[in-house]
């Protein structure tokens, strides 16, 4: 069925390192990868997103990486800053045109220590 | 813009009463998305409209739960009785189609006592 894993569930790192987060989903039209910020209280917000017509995208200090073969692609962000603290999402597309969705995966809690 | 409208911010509510939050996507935004957060199972996806039709109801837990959007600019989701285990976040999300970048709007936060 539509599924979207992701790991690990919690992330603790020292300031200046740098994280990664992995996502696998199932569903191989699969299109469309947004990940998502979540600050506590907060709404999501996109912090990058990725189509399948690219295999890796860059901004700043943070970059996603997908591998359409496996079905996983991945977040990464280097110098990682207390302000990075916070739950990231990766999501997944699933159907297309007026007719697709998001499917979310449940979510990694990093923790960026000073 | 406003960004995508959730009201109310805050609710709290006894067992077995209605209860109905209200959305105000962003303007010129064709897709509307009901997600509902908990610590146990994350963000899931509770119904989605496309041009104000349902496209798929499917997360929608049980009968208790409907989503209506009359309108462009405005969708409900009522929960009636309510009960305890509904007690969650709720988003509202819209994007300009269906899968692309959605915007969140700032949530409810649902306690049933």
């Amino acid at each position: 069925g539509e599924n979207v894993e992701q790991h690990p569930s919690t992330l603790s790192v020292q300031e200046g390192d740098s994280a990664v987060i992995k996502c696998t989903y199932s569903d191989s039209a699969s299109n469309y990868f947004p990940w998502y910020k979540q600050e506590l209280g907060k709404r999501p917000q996109l912090i990058i997103d990725i189509r399948s017509n690219v295999g890796e995208k860059k901004d700043q200090r943070i970059a996603v990486t997908l591998n359409k073969t496996a079905k996983h692609f991945s977040l990464h962000i280097t110098e990682t800053q207390p302000e990075d603290s916070a739950v990231y999402f990766c999501a997944a597309s699933i159907g297309s045109g007026n007719t697709g969705k998001l499917i979310f995966g449940q979510g990694t809690t990093l923790q960026v220590k000073p | 813009d406003a960004g995508v409208i959730q009201s109310p911010r805050h609710e709290v509510t006894e067992m077995g009463q209605e209860v109905t939050l209200r959305c105000k996507p962003i303007s010129g935004h064709n897709s509307l998305f009901w997600y509902r957060q908990t610590m146990m199972r994350g963000l899931e996806l509770l119904i989605y409209f496309n041009n104000n039709v349902p496209i798929d109801d499917s997360g929608m837990p049980e009968d208790r739960f409907s989503a209506k959007m009359p309108n462009a600019s405005f969708s409900t989701l009522k929960i009636q009785p309510s009960e305890p285990r509904d007690s969650a976040v709720y988003f509202c999300a819209s994007s300009y189609k269906s899968v692309a970048e959605a915007f969140f709007g700032q949530g409810t936060r649902l306690t049933v006592v």
